[in-house]
């Protein structure tokens, strides 16, 4: 059973526009989420988090809403280069993360230039 | 900082066969993870260590052991090499979680085949 549900295998977003990558989670017990970006034959990166008290958390281009009720987050990428083309993983974990992380099966984006 | 290093980085093997993955990171963390990731899979954590000494099934651990070195290393032990076990393996390494979660350094991967 997936805990974690990326319901979109791949995106494509024209450069400059918005990219809005979702993830949804059936576990309430999750309290922090994260976003990685990977890269082919390289190894997933850190790209923002969230923890559960908050619904929104900014870096730079990069933005993660939260929404507990609907269990679901998002990551919204504006605006957006062809560099920002990767897989994008979601990831949750509980416990204020002390627990490992569940990750979704990934959202290959494509930024067309 | 070489950050979290695996060897090797293709390994080819025949059904049956035994072998090792190995892990380092020198960023002085206390947790290390092993995973492996499939096509349309995601990530799916093979076995975790909280600490030097201590060891933890996650998901997917049949067939795979695991050995935590010492705080710098963990490896990934392959006893009798099946098929399904072909895939690419992610180590990662993170600090103990603070207040509100923590991030997961990884490395390059591995990429096995067994034929």
């Amino acid at each position: 059973d997936q805990q974690v549900k990326q319901n979109s295998p791949s995106l494509s977003v024209q450069e400059g526009r918005i990219s809005i990558l979702n993830c949804d989670y059936t576990n309430s017990m999750f309290d922090y989420f994260l976003w990685y970006k990977k890269y082919p034959a390289e190894g997933p990166t850190f790209l923002i988090s969230i923890s559960s008290i908050k619904d929104k958390n900014e870096d730079g281009r990069f933005t993660v809403f939260l929404n507990k009720s609907a269990k679901h987050l998002s990551l919204h990428i504006v605006p957006s280069q062809p560099g920002d083309s990767a897989v994008y993983f979601c990831a949750a974990s509980y416990n204020s993360g002390n627990t490992p992380l569940v990750f979704g099966k990934g959202t290959r984006l494509s930024v067309i230039a | 900082n070489a950050g979290v290093t695996q060897t090797p980085k293709f390994q080819v093997l025949k059904t049956g066969q035994s072998m090792t993955l190995q892990c380092a990171q020198d960023m002085n963390h206390n947790s290390m993870y092993w995973y492996r990731q499939d096509p349309g899979m995601g990530l799916r954590l093979i076995y975790y260590s909280a600490s030097e000494g201590t060891t933890d099934k996650g998901e997917v651990p049949n067939g795979y052991n695991v050995s935590r070195l010492n705080k710098r290393e963990f490896s990934l032990r392959l006893e009798s090499a099946a098929p399904s076990q072909t895939s690419v393996y992610f180590c990662a390494s993170s600090d103990d979680p603070g207040t509100y979660g923590y991030e997961q350094y990884f490395g390059p991967g591995t990429r096995l085949t067994v034929t």
